[in-house]
């Protein structure tokens, strides 16, 4: 069945790169998203990118795409502590409705 | 409202009951989806719905758990005879639509539900 893969936890210092790796077993995901989810709060979405593209950057965020090795990656520049947070790593399940998420990591963002 | 609503936010309840929990989507959101959250895991996949049907309710565990949306609109998830195993934080999450679209869902702040 799907599985989607994350590591557990990520330790970075204030102002470094995070990069949040996740991989995934659906070779046709149409779509994949990386969501955020703060304590006692629910997912919020971060981005998205479409299994055509190979990389997508959006202000501080840049997620690569290897379609070839089901792996996802998202690059948080200049980390703040605000940053820190669960990321979930998710794909749309091809021809069907469901979203399949990782387990999360947990990133720490040290001042 | 301005984002989905879910009541109540805690719910404690005894083995063997039965419990109600409720979702209010974004307005005019036709897709809505429940999931589970245990603790140290991602959310997993219960039940989906377009409009009032149940498009898929392949992740909903057993019997005891039922959904229903008869407006379109509201949704409530229905738990018989609670477990143990059944504790967990129940996310809702609603999308403009769920057809061949990026399927972006916007999320609840979930119901506790503690079995006892």
């Amino acid at each position: 069945g799907e599985d989607v893969e994350q590591s557990l936890f990520l330790s970075v210092r204030e102002g470094d790169s995070s990069v949040i790796n996740c991989t995934y077993t659906d070779s046709s995901s149409t779509y994949l998203y990386w969501y955020k989810q703060e304590p006692g709060a629910g997912l919020q979405l971060l981005t998205y990118i479409f299994s055509n593209m190979d990389m997508k950057q959006d202000q501080r965020l840049t997620v690569l795409l290897n379609k070839k090795d089901k792996h996802l990656s998202l690059r948080i520049a200049d980390t703040q502590t605000g940053d820190s947070a669960i990321y979930f790593c998710a794909e749309k399940v091809t021809g069907g409705f469901k979203t399949i998420f990782g387990a999360g990591t947990r990133l720490f963002v040290k001042a | 409202g301005a984002g989905v609503s879910q009541t109540p936010s805690n719910k404690v309840t005894e083995k063997g009951k039965y419990v109600e929990l409720r979702c209010d989507p974004i307005s005019g959101h036709t897709a809505l989806y429940w999931y589970r959250q245990s603790l140290g895991q991602g959310p997993e996949f219960l039940i989906y719905f377009q409009g009032t049907g149940a498009a898929d309710d392949s992740g909903l565990p057993n019997d005891r758990f039922f959904a229903v949306r008869p407006e379109g609109s509201v949704s409530t998830l229905k738990i018989q005879r609670t477990e143990r195993g059944d504790s967990a934080v129940y996310l809702c999450a609603s999308s403009p639509t769920g057809r061949g679209n990026k399927n972006i869902q916007y999320f609840g702040a979930g119901t506790r539900l503690s079995v006892l």
